[in-house]
């Protein structure tokens, strides 16, 4: 699985879009990148994923480059409850391989009232 | 909505006694997954499995680990010889398994505490 950077850290504004970076410049044509966040020591908490395309759902929007070497995960309107580690991960999806989610150490989100 | 479920929440136990850390997947996932967390450490891969055999393990996953699916709703994980530590979060996690919708959905884990 191709390996992902992220800032340590970001703030963000209650009620403004957090705008979360990920570079992932090795990344293959079948690896998708997902996106996790873990609040405390909670368990990883699915958010979205996708291969090519942007992709949105009730959570966040995905915005990935068209040359797939970065994404960037929106959280459209931050609340005090987003403050978690966000976990850009990038692996194979699908064929025969259903394999482990590698987590780096992700970006500390907080969100400020 | 269903989730995955872990149990217990917390346990506490002597180094060298054997511990059973139990999850149930989501029902019609065919995918399981044991994760671990060490205190401010990153979340890490133990193994998978699939089809009542394991999938791919990790280096961390030794002997002293072993995993089950004793019925049809629960997967184990046994520590046979706990030492100091295997003191971490350990998060189950299962996926339905097929090519597009292979997304793994974790519990809520459980803290183990070897003394």
């Amino acid at each position: 699985d191709a390996k992902t950077t992220q800032p340590p850290s970001m703030d963000c504004a209650e009620g403004r879009a957090a705008n979360l970076p990920c570079n992932h410049s090795t990344i293959s044509g079948n690896e998708y990148v997902y996106w996790y966040r873990q609040i405390h020591s909670q368990g990883p908490q699915y958010i979205i994923h996708g291969l090519k395309n942007n992709e949105t759902n009730e959570m966040a929007s995905l915005i990935i480059t068209e040359d797939r070497k970065s994404s960037t995960l929106i959280l459209p309107h931050a609340t005090l409850r987003d403050t978690a580690v966000y976990y850009c991960i990038v692996r194979v999806a699908g064929g025969t391989s259903y394999g482990k989610l590698t987590f780096g150490q992700g970006t500390i989100l907080t969100v400020h009232p | 909505e269903p989730e995955v479920t872990q149990t217990p929440s917390h346990q506490v136990t002597q180094m060298g006694q054997e511990v059973i850390l139990r999850c149930v997947p989501i029902s019609n996932h065919l995918y399981f997954y044991w994760y671990r967390q060490i205190l401010g450490q990153k979340v890490e891969f133990l193994v998978s499995f699939y089809n009542n055999e394991i999938s791919e393990k990790s280096e961390i996953f030794d002997d002293q680990f072993s995993v089950e699916r004793p019925d049809g709703s629960n997967f184990t994980l046994k520590i046979r010889s706990t030492k100091l530590e295997d003191s971490a979060m350990y998060f189950c996690a299962s996926s339905v398994g097929t090519t597009r919708a292979d997304t793994q959905y974790f519990g809520p884990g459980t803290r183990l505490t070897v003394l």
